[in-house]
This record gives C-alpha cells, structure tokens and sequence, in this order.
C-alpha cells in the first residue's frame, strides 16, 4: 500500500490566497523532503526538513516526525507557483519514498 | 539550481532492444539515485551508488537493469530488454553524505518510450 498519502490531490485557487498541502506517512521515518515539478521538468527541492518548521519566502513547512506527517503552506499564492508538489520520506540510505502529489492550480 | 545532467532527454525504442541512459552528478556528491517516474506520477527508486558502490537496488534492477558509476565518468543506466512497460520518465538525482547534505538534487530526466 502508499506509505506517502498526500491531500489533496489537486488544487484550485485564486491568485494571492493560502494553500495547505498535507502530507502523512504510514511508517517511522528519518526525514522528508518537499519537491516542486512543473509539467515536463525536472524535481526541485523545495524543503529538506527532518523535523520542525522551516520558513523560505512565502513557503513554510512543517514536519512531526514523531506523528508522521507534514504540511507545505504556500501564502499569497501566485500564478507560477503552479505545478506539482510531491513530498518523500527517507527510510535508510537516503531513498526517498514518494507521495502521488498534489497538483496546483493558481488562477489570476 | 540542479546541475545534474541527464541525456538523452527522449529515448524511444523497440520492446526487446536496450535503452541505455546517461548522468552527471553535481559535483562533490558522492552518492547518486535512479528512479522511476510513471504516466501515473508513481516514483519507483531502482538503484544508488555511492562513489562506484552499489548500495541498494530493487529485485528489477536486479534482473532486468544493468547500471554503474565508474569514477571520472557518467553513470549509465542500461534496460537489457526493453519492455511497453518500462516507459517512462527516468530520473537520476545525487546528493552528499548527512545531514542537510542528504537534500537530493535531480535532473531533468530521460523520458523512455517502448514501441
């Protein structure tokens, strides 16, 4: 079964509104990370965050290892912040373990 | 800004001809990531390396993959017999050793079509 389950599974919003994105794991994990992948590119890293709340511009991610999960909150969204973002758990040497993503939409 | 390279970006091949696929870690990153990207965005990790090492790899890549890192030159990824289902989206990543050096950096793929 998933061991990463993300919600939601897509997104719409206006521009300028908040998005948050979930991400819970079935297992114990050692850290996760948080991806950002337009359609046809590549994966970006967009938090490498083992535990606590991490804070880039208008992303903030949040993560409880000891309850499995974390959250990606996106402030005032903006057009070209859509794409698709995918969280991953590392288990033991450094491989990652997928969700399916959440796609957003942000319209103007 | 990722600069691992993989080439070629498309590949398209016949079911039971090889597809052999190229990367380039950044560099000073010893470790370095296959993984598996389908049409239903489901990632499948195939294999890792550290420096020319093997470090895991899943029973597939086992069989059916054949993949290295040999120093001062790109890592390969090679399909012995492509299969309609092995297309796909096939993306190399590479990272350092602990802590936040453990932030995987990716490229921008091989996109892999069997006829």
């Amino acid at each position: 079964g998933q061991q990463v389950q993300q919600s939601p599974t897509s997104l719409v919003l206006q521009e300028g509104e908040n998005a948050e994105l979930q991400c819970n794991f079935s297992t114990s994990l050692n850290s996760m990370q948080w991806f950002y992948q337009r359609p046809g590119g590549s994966l970006i890293s967009v938090f490498y965050n083992p535990s606590g709340t991490k804070q880039s511009g208008r992303l903030t991610s949040t993560t409880v290892i000891k309850e499995r999960r974390s959250s990606l909150h996106i402030s005032s969204s903006q057009i070209t912040d859509s794409g698709t973002y995918l969280c991953a758990m590392e288990r033991g040497y450094n491989v990652l373990y997928f969700g399916s993503g959440t796609k957003l939409t942000v319209e103007p | 800004n990722s600069k691992v390279i993989q080439t070629p970006r498309y590949l398209v091949k016949g079911q039971g001809q090889k597809a052999k696929m190229r990367c380039i870690p950044e560099k000073g990153h010893p470790v370095v990531f296959w993984y598996q990207q389908n049409k239903n965005n489901e990632f499948k990790f195939l294999i890792n390396f550290q420096n020319q090492e093997v470090l895991q790899q899943i029973d597939m890549t086992e069989k059916r993959f054949s993949a290295e890192c040999p120093s001062n030159s790109p890592c390969s990824l090679e399909i012995q017999s492509s299969e309609a289902g092995d297309s796909a989206l096939y993306l190399c990543a590479s990272s350092g050793t602990g802590g936040s050096q453990n932030t995987l950096y990716f490229g921008a793929g091989t996109r892999l079509s069997v006829l």
